[in-house]
């Protein structure tokens, strides 16, 4: 059975840094890309970013709106990856999903979700 | 970016009775090269995380009842629901893989009348 579990999430500033990480089980996880995805309280979803497989480079994208400030990275010894989140806005706040990815060298669709973790940025 | 947009934003719906989503994107999502839209359907029932229902727009995900069913191409999209139960209660949102950013419509509630 595959599996999904987010944690870190929690209560950060904003300007703060905070990284969450997404463990995964029942499938090969480095055949697989890898993806984020936020919803904010009462809400619709928002892309966040993916992360590629290691046979596509590992390499990943992210939407405009956290370019430059997040960063997906995967380690495949462990099964994690991870969400590296930086000078964190209050538009951040959402409930963070970790998504398995159907995708080659460019995302299809999301084929797994883990429980979500929340993200809370406020002073 | 390639915009989702959704219609209606909530229905109701009596019990046995047929629900339509219909999602509309302001480009095709239709790849010429493979005949294949690029386009799934998720339900998100309360409290949980969304569930993949359709991908390719019409292909059904492994253990999904055949009551939904996706149709659609190029620009224009539906999810039918055929003969709608209590469990089916949730918001409903397609999504585009055809570039990056991937992008949602903004859901569709829908509940019992």
């Amino acid at each position: 059975e595959v599996q999904l579990v987010e944690s870190g999430g929690g209560l950060v500033q904003p300007g703060r840094s905070l990284t969450l990480s997404c463990t995964a089980s029942g499938f090969t996880f480095g055949d697989y890309a890898m993806s984020w995805v936020r919803q904010a309280p009462g809400k619709g979803l928002e892309w966040v970013g993916f992360i590629r497989r290691k046979g596509y480079g590992a390499t990943a994208d992210y939407a405009a709106s956290v370019k430059g400030r997040f960063t997906i990275s995967r380690d495949d010894s462990k099964n994690i990856a991870y969400l590296q989140m930086n000078s964190l806005k209050t538009e951040d706040t959402a409930v963070y999903y970790c998504t398995r990815l159907q995708a080659w060298q460019n995302p299809y669709y999301f084929d797994y979700w883990g429980q979500g973790t929340l993200v809370t940025v406020s002073s | 970016d390639i915009v989702m947009t959704q219609s209606p934003d909530s229905l109701a719906v009596s019990l046995g009775e047929r629900a339509t989503i219909n999602c509309k994107s302001s480009q095709s999502v239709l790849y010429s090269s493979n005949d294949k839209n690029y386009l799934a359907w998720y339900q998100q029932k309360p409290g949980q995380p969304p569930k993949l229902l359709i991908y390719w727009a019409s292909t059904r995900e492994s253990g999904v009842p055949d009551r939904f069913s996706g149709s659609g191409s190029g620009t224009d999209f539906t999810l039918t629901i055929t003969s709608l139960q209590a469990e089916d209660v949730a918001v409903y949102y397609c999504q585009q893989y055809y570039g990056t950013p991937l992008t949602f419509g903004g859901g569709t509630k829908v509940e019992i009348k």
